[in-house]
């Protein structure tokens, strides 16, 4: 079975302070995907970065960064001085191979970050 | 333009009505998809449609039917509203239905039965 696992339910930080927010996955797929999704308080859902199982190479896109280990099965994102305006719901999600032919994201609960002034 | 619109945003009714949100994507995705997310955050996915035909249909009240007139649009009807149906309702699409393909989501349509 596939499972997301995002233990912090809610995050506090002060602007600019740095922040990670975790995402522990479960699959026996060898090949599988992770993306990482942004909820503002105006309620869409923005897609932040899609990474598959055989690049474990970090990323980092302006102040965002990801962190992949396969070893721990983890997908860590950070934020680095963080704003005001990165205050939002995060989602972590796992895509496997399909079953029956057809394949399911599975999302996180989400971490609910809130940056204060 | 919007890549994936749907429309109401917001809806309010009684229970008991029957009412659809409508959607359509723009970016010439075969796959097209309903969630719904419940008021602590819950996503999950209710259908999925590839190129008009369904593909995923989870463990949903036969009340909610998904109609695709063509892969472009993904509407979905709900009959006999209860309160336990208020949440925010996302339609989404995908360039195809393999695994690892980006889901891009709409703006949600927040449903609230009173």
């Amino acid at each position: 079975a596939q499972k997301v696992t995002q233990a912090q339910t809610e995050i506090s930080v002060v602007e600019k302070e740095d922040v990670t927010l975790d995402c522990v996955y479960e699959t026996r797929d060898t090949t599988y995907y992770l993306f990482w999704y942004k909820q503002p308080p105006s309620g869409e859902l923005v897609f932040l970065i899609r990474r598959n199982s055989f690049d474990e190479q970090n990323e980092i896109s302006g102040r965002y960064s990801w962190n992949f280990q396969k070893s721990t099965s983890s997908f860590n994102f950070t934020i680095t001085a963080s704003q005001v305006v990165d205050s939002a719901v995060y989602f972590c999600a796992l895509s496997g191979l399909p079953t029956s032919g057809t394949y399911k994201y599975i999302f996180g609960t989400g971490t609910r970050l809130k940056v204060l002034a | 333009d919007t890549a994936v619109s749907q429309t109401p945003k917001y809806l309010v009714t009684q229970m008991g009505n029957d009412k659809s949100i409508k959607c359509e994507q723009n970016l010439g995705h075969d796959t097209m998809y309903w969630y719904k997310q419940d008021s602590k955050k819950f996503l999950k996915i209710m259908f999925s449609y590839n190129n008009k035909e369904l593909i995923i249909n989870e463990t949903v009240p036969n009340r909610f039917s998904p109609k695709s007139p063509d892969k472009a649009h993904l509407n979905l009807h709900i009959n006999s509203l209860e309160l336990g149906d208020s949440a925010v309702y996302f339609c989404a699409s995908s360039q195809d239905r393999r695994s690892g393909n980006t889901i891009y989501f709409g703006e949600g349509s927040w449903l609230t039965v009173v």
